[in-house]
């Protein structure tokens, strides 16, 4: 059973803080890693994802991947109210022709103003 | 990314009966994916549409609950049969682009059943 494990939150930040949020995959073969922002009664929006070990950063977005411990991270810089929102983690399924995706339960985040 | 439209939006059923979601897309894909959204809960996959080919559903999901159409490259339908109150949920639809593993997203359509 392939999993991916979120904190399910909430995380609460203050504006202007580093939020970051974490994520844990149990498939050592997987090799694709997406973030997606869900607000509430919306459908999921894709943030970032990363393929390679290391940092990635999109503007204020940086995600960290680190393969050796199956661990993929979400790091929001300068946090703004508008950033609160579900975040969910997911992760390509390599034995399914890697085009299918594990999602995660996602972690709400609340910035406070 | 192209854009990827749901009908209906939302809708409220009574149990027994069987709604049709339609999902189109404004270019030509390979696979479509079908997804369901419990309350409070994480993206459940429910089954893969191919154009040309029957879908391959996922462990608990079965054809005759959930019968998928996939009639061209740019559209499909999933149909929510015999419905009970335990279907309430959110139902997107996704695609890939250009074999690209990303997936986007339809504006999902709120069900729910009485």
């Amino acid at each position: 059973q392939k999993e991916v494990e979120q904190n399910s939150g909430p995380l609460s930040v203050p504006e202007g803080a580093i939020a970051s949020l974490n994520c844990t995959y149990s498939d050592r073969g997987s090799q694709s890693f997406f973030w997606y922002r869900q607000y509430s009664g919306k459908s999921p929006e894709l943030i970032m994802f990363i393929y390679s070990n290391g940092d990635k950063e999109d503007g204020r977005f940086t995600a960290q991947l680190n393969k050796a411990s199956q661990y993929v991270s979400l790091l929001i810089r300068d946090s703004q109210p508008s950033d609160s929102a579900t975040y969910l983690c997911a992760v390509n399924n390599p034995g399914a022709g890697s085009y299918q995706l594990t999602f995660g339960k996602g972690t709400k985040l609340s910035v406070i103003p | 990314s192209a854009v990827i439209s749901q009908k209906p939006s939302r809708d409220i059923c009574q149990r027994g009966t069987s709604l049709t979601i339609q999902c189109q897309v404004d270019s030509q894909v390979t696979m479509m994916f079908w997804y369901r959204q419990q309350p409070g809960q994480s993206l459940t996959l429910i089954a893969t549409a191919n154009q040309g080919s029957e879908a391959t559903y996922e462990s608990g999901f079965v054809i005759d609950k959930f019968p998928i159409s996939r009639p061209n490259l740019t559209f499909s339908t999933l149909t929510v049969s015999n419905m009970s109150p335990e279907d309430s949920s959110i139902y997107l639809c996704s695609t890939r682009f250009n074999s690209q593993e990303t997936q986007y997203f339809g504006p999902g359509t709120r069900l729910l059943v009485l």
